[in-house]
């Protein structure tokens, strides 16, 4: 079955740093990966997803992620943080069969300090 | 497209009560979610739907809860009666279908149970 690991339940950075929020990923097969980004209060919206084609995805707001099968793992960077990107992030792989589901990673809140 | 629409965003019920929660997908989606969002559990798949059809109610956590959709258009998650450990974020997601399109999420209900 697929599942994913987010290594760090919380992650604070300062303005301008670099942003670095870690996921690895469990799957019997060729897996499906995407990045979410929930602000307080709101739903979940699409960062960046991963379908078997370039290894290095990049998505919106200067996010960008890359898939090392080698070593299981879909980490989600940015160069440099701003205030705005203070969220919570959660890493997902599609589930089993062609259904498209879901399975979602525990969430990284990220804060920025000013 | 508004996306994905759900009601009411906010609900607070007496224990016992019934409680009935709302969803219009995207037009044109063929898969409709349903999860849960606590900060114990993070976030949990309840139920799916495909093409209208249920294919995998394993996640409904009890026999109190029950999910329906009966057109394209409109689904609904009930939860008969409600128990204060039910409170948490429901969330509606709704996506073409397969294993590498994303899921596209609503704002969410609040549901408190007191």
């Amino acid at each position: 079955a697929q599942s994913v690991t987010q290594l760090g339940s919380h992650v604070s950075v300062s303005e301008g740093a670099l942003v670095l929020l870690r996921c690895n990923y469990s799957s019997s097969v060729p897996p499906y990966l995407f990045w979410y980004v929930q602000y307080p209060n709101q739903g979940l919206q699409l960062l960046l997803k991963y379908t078997s084609a370039a290894t290095l995805v990049k998505g919106i707001n200067g996010f960008e992620a890359e898939f090392k099968k080698s070593e299981t793992s879909f980490h989600l960077t940015k160069p440099s943080a701003h205030m705005s990107d203070a969220a919570e992030y959660f890493c997902a792989v599609s589930g089993d069969g062609n259904t498209g589901k879901l399975i979602f990673g525990q969430g990284t809140t990220l804060q920025v300090k000013p | 497209d508004a996306g994905v629409i759900q009601s009411p965003r906010h609900e607070v019920t007496e224990m016992g009560q019934e409680v009935t929660l709302r969803c219009k997908p995207i037009s044109g989606h063929n898969s409709l979610f349903w999860y849960r969002q606590t900060m114990m559990r993070g976030l949990e798949l309840l139920i799916y739907f495909n093409n209208n059809v249920p294919i995998d109610d394993s996640g409904m956590p009890e026999d109190r809860f029950s999910a329906k959709m009966p057109n394209a258009s409109f689904s609904t998650l009930k939860i008969q009666p409600s128990e204060p450990r039910d409170s948490a974020v429901y969330f509606c997601a709704s996506s073409l279908g397969g294993k590498r399109t994303e899921a596209f999420f609503g704002q969410g209900t609040r549901l408190t149970v007191v």
